[in-house]
This record gives structure tokens, sequence and C-alpha cells, in this order.
């Protein structure tokens, strides 16, 4: 157990649907990034925020948003699904200034049908 | 100028060889040049990472050689195991690893016995 939870670790919905990925980040960790990975794009930064405050905004669609609550949980939401938009995403926290980089979920694995 | 070029794609190694693998980048505000490794349904884990203060770093049966000039550095897994077999990525970033981290194609390497 990496100590970042992500919640479900699977979702199967139909186009033109919206879900929601949930993140805790591990205890302690004040960012959490977002990434996508699809098997031809590799992982992709979506977004990061920082103790509730979004930091830095990656390739994400304007279909999807995410935030930072204030116990530090994160949400990303899917919106408008479609089939393009089945991949696994992951969630990775990190404090700052620290040396031992991200930690990164088990992901959730989106299937858009 | 964000990009992180890695090679191979795949590797096929014999047990107890050394398996290397070759990553590349542009951006030289990079500063931090971490290699993760992941398993089958898992997130990716940290497995090692450098600054470019130093021109190589060992952990055990892992090392990073680090070329500044030639802005490329590399991963070597010594003594290969089946264990070992899994997906690596090369990443980079700035902000010693405060800011995102921009992934490699990642290398899916197969220890046979």
């Amino acid at each position: 157990d990496s100590g970042v939870t992500q919640t479900p670790k699977h979702l199967i919905t139909a186009t033109g649907q919206r879900v929601t990925l949930r993140c805790s980040p591990r205890s302690g960790d004040l960012s959490v990034y977002w990434y996508q990975q699809s098997l031809d794009q590799g992982l992709q930064f979506l977004i990061q925020y920082y103790n509730g405050e979004e930091r830095a905004k990656g390739n994400i669609l304007e279909r999807f948003s995410a935030q930072q609550f204030p116990d530090l949980h994160s949400e990303l939401n899917l919106s408008s699904l479609e089939l393009g938009d089945s991949a696994l995403y992951f969630c990775a926290s990190s404090v700052a200034m620290a040396d031992y980089g991200y930690t990164f979920g088990s992901g959730t694995r989106l299937t858009v049908v | 100028q964000q990009q992180v070029k890695q090679s191979p794609q795949s590797l096929i190694v014999q047990k107890g060889g050394i398996s290397i693998i070759n990553c590349a980048y542009e951006n030289t505000a990079f500063d931090y040049f971490p290699w993760y490794q992941q398993f089958p349904g898992k997130g990716p884990a940290l497995l090692i990472a450098i600054r470019p203060d130093v021109s190589e770093k060992k952990e055990g049966r892992f090392t990073i050689s680090f070329n500044k000039s030639a802005k490329q550095f590399s991963l070597h897994i010594m003594d290969s195991q089946p264990g070992d077999s899994a997906t690596y990525f090369c990443a980079a970033s700035r902000s010693f690893g405060n800011e995102k981290l921009t992934f490699g194609t990642g290398t899916r390497l197969t220890i046979i016995p």
C-alpha cells in the first residue's frame, strides 16, 4: 500500500455520462497530481493542486475538472465522456521540497462504452 | 521542449545480465530525474532519482548514469532478475521534483531465465 488511495478501482460507464474519481493523498502530502495513462500516449500530466489551490495545468480537456478539498483529498470530474477517455487515471501526492518524488496510487481504470 | 525521449520501447534480457534503458531530454531547466517501475495493475513506484550535480547514483542493483552536457541519462539494472520484469519510465521535472513530472514513453523489460 503506497498510502495514496484512489476510488473506485474500476469504472464502466456510457458515452456522454459524467464520473468522479477520488484521491486521498499520503498523510502529510500537500500536493496532488492527476495523470492519465493510455496505451498510445503514456503518462500524461493533467493537473496539480497544492494545499487546495490549482498549481499547474497540463493537457486537461475542458470537459475535465478537478479540485482539492480542505482535508486535501482531491476529485477529478470527467463529463460528456467519449470512448477515447477510456484510460487509467492515476493520482500522485508529494510533500513540498521532499527528495523522494511522488507516490502514486493504484489508479482508476475507466472504460467508456 | 518539454519532451523526454526513452528507448528502447521493449527489452529482453537474460537472467543475470545487465538491462540498460536510455532517456534524453531537451529542457535544460529540468533538475530532477527519477525512474519509476510499474507492474501490471499497479501505479508507478519510484525506483531511484538523480539531480544534475552528480554523474552517477547507485542503489543496490540499480544505477542512474547522468550526462548533463549530452542531456541524457540512463538506468542500469545489474544482475537482472525475473522479478525485475516490469515497465520502466524515466521522467524529469523542475524545482527538484516539486513541479509536474514529464514522463518518457516507457520500456517494457522482460527478464528470461
